[in-house]
């Protein structure tokens, strides 16, 4: 069966200081990998997502980036963190065979002070 | 371009009573459906989804929903409430694109009064 791990669970950085998320899919291969935000009391923003090795696609400028080294490794970095970036952070990933539904992973909480 | 409203923030029912959270959706093609649930601090889980199929559909813990296009609505229900219940529901559209995206409602607060 597929997981989906994101680390870590939670995080607190203060303003200014670099950020590395990482999220990785087990039992597939070549899935679409997402990464959202979902800000207090607020849905979901797709930030990211990625159809395969190296191809990021961005839907929100922003201060952050992300990135894909292997099949089943999603990264979401920003050099230098803004207040405005906290929230909970969410990987998804979408298999070959779904036509839509993604599978979301357990989330990183990001506090920045 | 397709969008969701879910119309309400908040639901508050008791405990052993039925659920109703209501959806209604915007699509320029035959949209895919479905219904996300949230437990504080946890991921998001599938409950079920809509793909064209049977318009009611019937998903994890006594869930289901009804697809109804001339509503344009996709409610979900439940008919006794569970403690275990309570959480966030999102109604979700998808897009038909090549990223195969999926816009969110911006969700229900279900609270389970026992």
């Amino acid at each position: 069966s597929q997981t989906i791990h994101q680390w870590p669970a939670t995080l607190v950085q203060p303003v200014g200081s670099p950020l590395s998320l990482e999220c990785t899919v087990e039992g597939t291969s070549n899935p679409n990998l997402y990464w959202y935000r979902q800000a207090a009391g607020r849905g979901l923003q797709l930030l990211f997502y990625s159809v395969g090795i190296g191809q990021i696609s961005s839907e929100v400028p922003q201060n952050l980036s992300a990135s894909r080294p292997q099949d089943r490794q999603f990264i979401l970095s920003s050099k230098k963190l803004l207040l405005s970036d906290s929230g909970f952070y969410l990987c998804a990933w979408r298999g070959l065979r779904d036509r839509y539904e993604q599978y979301f992973g357990p989330g990183t909480r990001l506090t920045v002070t | 371009a397709q969008s969701v409203t879910q119309l309400d923030s908040h639901v508050s029912v008791s405990e052993g009573t039925p659920v109703l959270l209501r959806c209604n959706y915007s699509s320029s093609y035959s949209p895919s459906l479905f219904w996300y649930v949230q437990h504080p601090n946890k991921g998001l889980q599938l409950l079920l989804k809509y793909t064209s199929a049977a318009t009611l559909v019937k998903g994890i813990n006594g869930f289901e929903a009804e697809f109804k296009k001339s509503e344009t609505s996709f409610h979900l229900t439940k008919p006794s409430a569970h403690m275990s219940d309570a959480a966030e529901y999102f109604c979700v559209v998808s897009g038909d694109t090549g990223r195969r995206a999926l816009t969110f409602g911006s969700g229900t607060r279900l609270q389970v009064q026992p």
